[in-house]
């Protein structure tokens, strides 16, 4: 099956810094990456929809310009967050998109913010 | 704008019990619905999917029914297991929504040995 490989699963990082999640399908030419978040006892909510060669789209009270996303290739779609504060804390999780052929998650990447 | 509601928000039963978990949503036109799992501070895994054509999935100890047109999915846990304290997920994916999906709260089950 689709096999998702997402990196870093854990990040520790100060307040003001930016960091890069990165999502690869390796098995798999993936055109649609879905970035979901999930604060804490809370559901995932969708945050933004990455395309390849051309610009995410955003879910409505998601800064663009803090969640730089870029879907440079058919395998890597990557989630910067940017200038990071504590209510950025939280989950983050990618989906490709694209053919029916079941769901696969990457394993996620738990962040901190101090 | 779909919306997807799971009750209980947490479960404790003792092993060897059988359980049953609730998911319900607001429009009923839907491609699919799953149930996944998730344990703490990591993914998720499928657990169950169901097409909107079909009314139930089953895979081992686990039934997962589907009335689209009541809107509700319940998950059934046949002789719980420790192992299967988790959160559950359900989500459902709009038609024409090109697998975005909507996801409950979660139910947080405990399974005590």
């Amino acid at each position: 099956g689709a096999v998702v490989s997402q990196h870093p699963s854990r990040v520790i990082c100060k307040s003001g810094t930016s960091v890069k999640i990165e999502c690869r399908s390796l098995d798999f030419q993936a055109t649609t990456m879905f970035w979901y978040r999930q604060f804490p006892k809370q559901s995932l909510m969708l945050m933004a929809t990455s395309n390849e060669g051309s610009k995410a789209t955003y879910e409505q009270g998601v800064e663009k310009d803090k969640f730089l996303i870029n879907h440079a290739s058919l395998t890597l779609s990557t989630l910067t967050v940017t200038s990071a504060h504590p209510e950025d804390s939280s989950f983050y999780i990618c989906t490709p998109g694209g053919a029916d052929y079941g769901y696969t998650f990457g394993s996620g990447t738990r962040l901190t913010v101090v | 704008k779909q919306e997807v509601t799971q009750i209980p928000a947490a479960l404790s039963v003792p092993e060897g019990e059988n359980l049953v978990l609730n998911c319900s949503f607001t429009d009923s036109a839907i491609y699919n619905l799953q149930w996944f799992r998730q344990d703490p501070g990591k993914g998720l895994t499928s657990l169950l999917l169901i097409q909107s054509s079909q009314r139930e999935q089953t895979s081992g100890r686990l039934n997962a029914s589907l009335d689209k047109s009541s809107g509700r999915s319940t998950l059934y846990i046949a002789a719980s297991q420790p192992g299967d304290s988790a959160t559950y997920l359900c989500a459902v994916r709009l038609r024409g929504s090109a697998r975005q999906l909507t996801f409950g709260s979660g139910t947080q089950l405990t399974v005590l040995p």
